[in-house]
């Protein structure tokens, strides 16, 4: 079965700052998508990035940018310039048959 | 406003009693996804369905059930309730050409469930 890992409960970054949240998954199946979504306090569920397995040109959208290292499975995100509207819920899915998601990583932003 | 829309919002009810949590999905989306978020935890998923017919199924107790009409709405049925059922629901939808292995999914506001 595939499983996602986020091994950093909580993270913290300075406004400005560039902060990476980490993503490891397992997964035998070879075709697949990964992303990112946001779940700010509102709780409503906010697509951020996503990565197709097959493309090893990593995913960017303004901000946030991907580290997808295929062969280690690991799919990290990357925001710059770091705002105080980013403070949120992060979590990591993976896309085979069925959306699997992480635990989440808790990102503070401090002015 | 990703297009899915939840009923209801909020519903507190009593242990033992059964709830019926309400989707739509994105106009031309086929499948619909329901997730289930506990205090604190991550998204679990419970139940796929595609056109009408279940496609996948995970994490989903005997006690729940889910169905999905003719108009591609759907209903998670939730009865027996426990204490351990409050959550918020989430349920999504996805377009067909996103039906494979491909395409994000478009989530609803959510459902908070409390069971006192």
């Amino acid at each position: 079965a595939q499983t996602v890992t986020q091994s950093q409960p909580e993270m913290s970054v300075q406004e400005a700052e560039t902060v990476t949240l980490s993503c490891t998954y397992d997964t035998s199946e070879s075709d697949y998508y990964l992303f990112w979504y946001k779940q700010p306090p509102s709780r409503q569920m906010i697509l951020v990035i996503r990565q197709e397995a097959y493309k090893q040109q990593n995913a960017t959208e303004n901000r946030f940018s991907v580290n997808f290292q295929k062969a280690a499975k690991s799919f990290s995100l990357k925001i710059s310039d770091s705002q105080l509207g980013d403070a949120a819920m992060y979590f990591c899915a993976y896309k085979g048959g069925k959306l699997i998601f992480g635990q989440g990583t808790e990102l503070s932003v401090k002015p | 406003d990703s297009g899915v829309t939840q009923t209801p919002k909020h519903l507190i009810t009593a242990t033992g009693q059964r709830v019926t949590l309400r989707c739509s999905p994105r106009s031309g989306d086929l499948s619909v996804y329901w997730y289930q978020q506990s205090l604190d935890q991550g998204l679990q998923f419970l139940i796929q369905y595609y056109n009408g017919e279940e496609r996948a199924k995970g994490n989903i107790l005997e006690r729940f059930s889910a169905q999905q009409f003719p108009d591609l709405h759907s209903e998670l049925n939730l009865s027996s309730l426990e204490l351990g059922d409050s959550a918020l629901y989430f349920c999504a939808s996805s377009t067909p050409l996103a039906d494979t292995n491909t395409g994000e999914l478009f989530f609803g506001e959510g459902s908070r469930l409390t069971v006192l």
